[in-house]
């Protein structure tokens, strides 16, 4: 039973535009949300995270929106760069071992 | 920062060979996990643990053990390997219960091919 739901496992997305990957979950006990980006043969990093007090995290090119009373939440970039080209993970805590999404694969095409 | 260090990048092993994955962190994290990472299937947690020789078996334990015994040390044990087990191997660290605002810090995996 997926707790944490990425529908969408690739996207592609033209230079410049804005890319928006979404993440769903089902347990109304996480209050706290996080994304890491990771590239082939290394380990995720870090990217934003989002409190369930905020709807909205900024950071630079990097947004995070959360809809709490439909369980979703959405990563949006802008302008998108051929670096962002990565798979894309949503997890959700509590509880600790956080509680990860199956990931979504981004290509920014030049 | 937090150092998460895995031993090896890159491994081929023969079926049926007992393989050791190590992973080392350098801040004294109390909380340490195991996830393997195959398309389509996400981040997996195999395995974890809060405390020296302490474990606790993630979502897909079966075919793996583990053992703490250093902090700072928790390796992966595959018992027997098979061509099933073939994946990237992700060792990460937390240092308490609290999770803070970035969450783990991920080692840069380990590939293993089981042949």
């Amino acid at each position: 039973d997926q707790q944490v739901k990425q529908n969408s496992p690739s996207l592609s997305v033209q230079e410049g535009r804005i890319s928006i990957l979404n993440c769903d979950y089902t347990n109304s006990m996480f209050d706290y949300f996080l994304w890491y980006k990771k590239y082939p043969a290394e380990g995720p990093t870090f990217l934003i995270s989002i409190s369930s007090i905020k709807d909205k995290n900024e950071d630079g090119r990097f947004t995070v929106f959360l809809n709490k009373s439909a369980k979703h939440l959405s990563l949006h970039i802008v302008p998108s760069q051929p670096g962002d080209s990565a798979v894309y993970f949503c997890a959700a805590s509590p509880p600790t071992p956080l509680v990860f999404g199956k990931g979504t694969r981004l290509s920014v095409i030049a | 920062d937090v150092k998460v260090t895995q031993s090896s990048r890159y491994l081929v092993k023969r079926t049926g060979e007992k393989v050791f994955l190590e992973c080392v962190q350098d801040m004294d994290h109390e909380n340490m996990f195991w996830y393997r990472q195959d398309p389509g299937l996400g981040l997996r947690l195999i395995y974890f643990s809060y405390d020296v020789k302490m474990k606790e078996k993630g979502d897909i334990p079966e075919g793996y053990s583990v053992s703490r015994e250093k902090k700072e040390r928790f390796s992966l044990i595959l018992e027997s390997a098979s061509t099933n087990q073939t994946s990237m191997y992700l060792c990460a660290s937390l240092l308490g219960s609290a999770l803070p605002d970035y969450g783990y810090t991920f080692g840069s995996g380990t590939r293993l091919t089981v042949v």
